[in-house]
């Protein structure tokens, strides 16, 4: 059971390049998320989804795009990177309980270099 | 839009001593709340968690918290703590606001480090 699974784990990029940073998820989980750790600022939500085709924004969304075609996966869009996007990206997920998710299960992290 | 403080930064404790770390949000209505840790170099990992029931909460590791709600606090305690504790510690808040229900919002976090 792999849980929580981003990739790539690393990558380098030049400003003005794009990527995408893929979550997958094997726990059938309703919710996914997108965090941003930079150090002394915490986690930063990004972007999150209560369900497959759903998405709304978080804390810190600008230049960043996402989607959930499938429930499994939540992907994480760069259009024209950044030096400001220099950070460590985690992907998580929930079930639902109640109306509200339960606790997040984090993948391994993806970190990301913009020079 | 709901936040969550936690006061300590980085806090430097010795071995056997007892730990207390500080987490606060500002949202007057139904709340789930949860501790997280992250130990160097590693994904966060679920300390414990309070949906409804008893504020005292234990947790693994031999952590506990207790919801306070009149003082909108979720504090974190461990009356004795180890070297193998020294971690990120964060406090994280889902508050129950109509449309947001999925908003999970973390603190800062509060590095521990304990001196053998």
């Amino acid at each position: 059971n792999a849980g929580v699974t981003q990739t790539p784990k690393f990558r380098v990029l030049k400003t003005g390049q794009s990527m995408t940073l893929l979550c997958a998820q094997d726990m059938n989980h309703e919710y996914m998320y997108w965090y941003r750790q930079d150090p002394g600022m915490g986690l930063r939500l990004i972007h999150y989804s209560v369900g497959e085709g759903t998405t709304a924004k978080g804390e810190v969304p600008d230049g960043y795009n996402v989607s959930r075609l499938k429930k499994q996966n939540f992907l994480l869009g760069l259009e024209s990177a950044a030096p400001s996007q220099t950070s460590v990206y985690f992907c998580a997920s929930s079930y639902l309980r109640h109306g509200s998710p339960g606790e997040l299960f984090f993948g391994e992290g993806s970190r990301l270099t913009v020079l | 839009a709901q936040s969550v403080s936690q006061h300590n930064h980085h806090v430097i404790l010795s071995e056997a001593a007892s730990l207390e770390l500080g987490c606060n949000y500002s949202y007057g209505g139904t709340v789930n709340l949860f501790w997280y840790v992250q130990y160097p170099g590693q994904h966060l990992q679920l300390l414990l968690k309070y949906f409804s029931g008893d504020p005292l909460v234990k947790g693994i590791k031999g952590f506990e918290a207790e919801f306070i709600k009149s003082k909108f606090s979720f504090n974190l305690r461990k009356p004795s703590v180890q070297w193998s504790d020294t971690a990120e510690y964060f406090c994280a808040v889902n508050a129950f606001d109509g449309g947001s229900q999925g908003n999970l919002i973390f603190g800062k976090g509060t590095k521990l480090s304990v001196k053998p």
